[in-house]
């Protein structure tokens, strides 16, 4: 049974510039959560997607926006990164009656030049 | 909004000892979901004990147990018999049990253990 997997592993970006982050999500899950941890930090929530809409949001400014595809894999796409973008960029999954437990995948470092 | 916090920033215990890390939160929900997450140098967060606010026992998964006070909005872990494997980042973290907060984790800054041979 696949667990949570991202791509890619590690990405180095320059200030400006735009980039996409990939998740599918456990195999039986439909929902899909994006969080980033910055150095020494716990995660934050960005928001999180189901049915192929953005359920919630958290406080992240509109350069951060996402995706679901029917098969219930994400995406991340963060605009005009700035240096204070440069993370640990986390996704997890889950499904409506699993007791809300989000499995974790093993993330993307994300590092902005 | 709701916070959690870990005051304890780092922690050691010797191999085969028992410790236990602190945890508080702020909420004005009565029905919740708290856990506690590991996340080793790997940086894969492993999901290692979940507690319902509504339920009075202390949840416990083979080595790791809760604390959990309500009124006093205590959810501690304790990890007995301690392991090498059990070095790294632990987190604990809340979810809201319905409406508008019942998607997302709100976690703390985490407490880095350190596993002594």
């Amino acid at each position: 049974d696949a667990g949570v997997t991202q791509s890619p592993t590690h990405l180095i970006k320059t200030r400006g510039q735009q980039v996409t982050l990939r998740c599918s999500p456990k195999s039986g899950h439909d929902t899909v959560s994006w969080y980033q941890q910055a150095l020494g930090q716990g995660p934050q929530f960005i928001f999180q997607y189901y049915e192929e809409e953005e359920r919630q949001r958290g406080n992240f400014p509109d350069r951060f926006s996402g995706h679901q595809f029917p098969n219930y894999s994400s995406e991340l796409n963060v605009n005009a990164l700035l240096l204070g973008d440069s993370a640990l960029y986390l996704c997890a999954s889950s499904f409506p009656s699993g007791g809300y437990e989000q499995y974790f995948g093993p993330g993307t470092r994300l590092t902005v030049t | 909004a709701q916070t959690v916090t870990q005051s304890q920033p780092e922690m050691s215990v010797q191999e085969a000892e028992t410790v236990t890390l602190s945890c508080t939160y702020d909420t004005s929900e009565s029905d919740y979901y708290l856990f506690w997450y590991k996340q080793p140098p790997s940086r894969q967060m492993i999901l290692v004990i979940r507690q319902e606010a509504y339920k009075q026992q202390n949840a416990t998964e083979n080595r790791f147990s809760v604390n959990f006070q309500k009124a006093a909005k205590s959810f501690s872990l304790k990890i007995s018999d301690s392991q090498l494997g059990d070095a790294a980042m632990y987190f604990c973290a809340y979810q809201a049990y319905s409406g508008a907060g019942s998607y997302q984790l709100t976690f703390g800054k985490g407490t880095k253990l350190s596993v002594i041979p």
